[in-house]
């Protein structure tokens, strides 16, 4: 089955600066790649996603590029801001969800 | 907020109870995904509902179960408690038309003492 790595286990930055969190995945199946922050006490909140047909995707501060030959995709945050201190997942799924597997998750300080 | 509502927001239960968890999709979502997060941990897939069917399962036990019912909202139903199962249970909707994205609720923190 999927397997999801994800790296570093913790990060901290000072604000204003760039974060970049890597994952890797093993199946070359999978075809769907979110990532997701968690603040304490709350439910995975959705911050970007990206499909296999796309190299890159970016939204306001936020980027996710995907390497499918390597099976790896990154998260890039930039201008960096106390709010974005959390807990941030990355995921690799195919056939519509059924096998979501999320990586163990890396935990962004960002310090004013 | 995505719209996603889990009851109840805390539970406390002994090992061997059951323990029952509900779930209400975002409006104009079909389907319901179940997932268990241990602490310090990411989500683990327990399993997917869709037409009240059940449409893919993780590797969990079969005393984890679940219902979708009509109006797409959803139970997942849990035998014979041991204390590993402590966990906060998140339950994720989404549109099954090949658009994969899940929304997620925040999630029932269940202690198993």
């Amino acid at each position: 089955g999927e397997n999801v790595e994800q790296h570093p286990s913790t990060l901290s930055v000072q604000e204003g600066d760039s974060a970049v969190i890597k994952c890797t995945y093993s199946d070359s199946a999978s075809n769907y790649f979110p990532w997701y922050k968690q603040e304490l006490g709350k439910g995975p909140q959705l911050i970007i996603d990206i499909r296999s047909n796309v190299g890159e995707k970016k939204d306001q501060r936020i980027a996710v590029t995907l390497n499918k030959t390597a099976k790896h995709f990154s998260l890039h945050i930039t201008e960096t801001q106390p709010e974005d201190s959390a807990v941030y997942f990355c995921a690799a799924s195919y056939n519509y969800g059924q096998n979501f597997v999320f990586g163990p998750g890396t935990r962004l300080s960002v310090l004013p | 907020e995505t719209g996603v509502t889990q009851s109840p927001t805390h539970l406390i239960k002994t090992r061997g109870q059951q323990v029952t968890l509900r779930c209400s999709s975002q409006s104009g979502h079909n389907t319901v995904s179940w997932y268990q997060q241990a602490l310090g941990q990411g989500p683990q897939f327990i399993f997917q509902y869709y037409r009240e069917e059940e449409n893919g399962r993780g590797n969990f036990p079969p005393r984890f179960s679940g219902l979708q019912f009509p109006n797409y909202s959803s139970e997942l139903n849990v035998n014979a408690l041991e204390l590993d199962d402590s966990a906060l249970y998140l339950c994720a909707s989404s549109f099954y038309d090949g658009a994969d994205t899940q929304y997620f609720g925040p999630g029932t923190r269940l202690t198993v003492l």
